[in-house]
Order: structure tokens, then C-alpha cells, then sequence
């Protein structure tokens, strides 16, 4: 079952402007991260943030969390078109022995030129 | 580094038939991870492994679907017969340790005809 759950499913919006996704999730957390999927690729990792951590910034990428909202946001920032693509958050749980990311269904970012 | 490795990128098959995935993980890393993506159900996580030992197949559809995973550099992914259903882009991950990020591999695009 998917723990992250993104919101909203579906984001468009004009190059410069800045893009906001959120993440919900339901357990306790080690870290929370996100990835970015261009069409037809893999995912690749964008950030990752400690459950001890409330923010953190990565050139045009900001993330935040909210462990007792059990909640994140990515913030892109001056968007290029060039970011558009699907990002998903992924969470380790607490107690995660068997080493597995949860991933939520992600968010599909549109930015127009 | 290559990176996580897949082959073949591309398989086209009819009903019936036998399919292998193939997958190389980054050197080093010790848990592997098969996830399938389709537009109707996104990432489902199928199988991951331990140090080539199986943790969790619970995401695994069916009987029809198989994993091994005999050294540190080699899976594959299994679908004997494989079924129209079974179409969708099909995801090899590896990462190091626990509580870091998760790297993928390209993926493979199956179409079962």
C-alpha cells in the first residue's frame, strides 16, 4: 500500500511562476524524499530530509516537513519548463529492518513556456 | 558508475510466452528492488532483496511472476506465461544502506501482445 500521497495529482503552470506539492503520509518516519520522473525515465532522487529536520534547500528546490502533520511540501522556485515531469515523495519508515521507500503516486508538474 | 543497469530497454511479446528482465545494481549496493508502473496503478513495489535474499514479495501479482537474485550484481524478473495485463514499464532499484536514496535503473517497457 502507498503510505506518501501527493497533492494534487496534476500541477500547471507558466515558467516562472513557483510549483507547491505536498505529501501526506501515515507512520513514523526515519526520512521522507523526492524523486523526479521526466517521461519514459527512471526516478531520480531529488532530495532527502531527516525526520529531524524541518527544512532544506537545494538550488531552486525547497522541502519541508511537518512530522506532526506527517506532512512535506517540495517548492520549486522560478519553474523552467524543463521541470516539468512527475515527482513523487518516498518515506523510510521508523523501524524500516527490511530497507524498503514507500513511494506516494505522485505529482505531474506541467510548466509552459 | 553505470548506474543500475536493465535489459533488455524494449520487449515485445506475444500472450503466452516466457519473459526475463534483467538487472545489474550498482556495485556495492546490497538491497535490490523490482517495482512495475503502469498509468492505472503507478509504482507498485514487486519484490526486494537483502544481500540476494528475498525480504518481501508480497507486491508480486501472481505465481506467473518470479524473482532470483543469485550474486550482488544480478537479478532477474520472471513472467511465465506472461498475460496482456502484464504490460507496463518495469523498474530495477538498488541503494546501499538503509536510510539512504533508492537510484534507478532505466527501465524496461513491456508490451505483451
Amino acid at each position: 500500500s502507498q503510505q506518501g500521497e501527493e497533492d494534487p495529482q496534476a500541477l500547471s503552470i507558466q515558467e516562472g511562476e513557483n510549483a507547491t506539492m505536498n505529501c501526506s503520509y501515515k507512520t513514523s518516519i526515519n526520512n521522507l524524499q523526492w524523486y523526479r520522473q521526466n517521461s519514459g525515465r527512471g526516478l531520480v532522487h531529488l532530495i532527502l530530509i531527516r525526520s529531524n529536520e524541518r527544512e532544506k534547500h537545494s538550488g531552486r528546490l525547497r522541502v519541508t516537513l511537518d512530522t506532526s502533520k506527517k506532512s512535506s511540501s517540495l517548492l520549486i522556485t522560478a519553474s523552467r519548463a524543463a521541470d516539468t515531469a512527475s515527482y513523487f515523495c518516498a518515506t523510510d519508515a521508523d523501524n524500516n529492518a527490511g530497507n524498503m521507500l514507500t513511494f506516494g503516486g505522485g505529482t505531474r508538474l506541467m510548466v509552459k513556456p | 558508475d553505470a548506474g543500475v543497469i536493465q535489459s533488455p530497454r524494449h520487449e515485445v511479446t506475444e500472450m503466452g510466452q516466457e519473459v526475463t528482465l534483467r538487472c545489474k545494481p550498482i556495485s556495492g549496493h546490497n538491497s535490490l528492488f523490482w517495482y512495475r508502473q503502469t498509468m492505472m496503478r503507478g509504482l507498485e513495489l514487486l519484490i526486494y532483496f537483502n544481500n540476494n535474499v528475498p525480504i518481501d514479495d508480497s507486491g508480486m501479482p501472481e505465481d506467473r511472476f518470479s524473482a532470483k537474485m543469485p550474486n550482488a550484481s544480478f537479478s532477474t524478473l520472471k513472467i511465465q506465461p506472461s498475460e496482456p495485463r502484464d504490460s507496463a514499464v518495469y523498474f530495477c532499484a538498488s541503494r546501499d544502506s538503509p536510510y539512504n536514496e533508492q537510484f534507478f535503473g532505466p527501465g524496461t517497457r513491456l508490451t505483451v501482445l
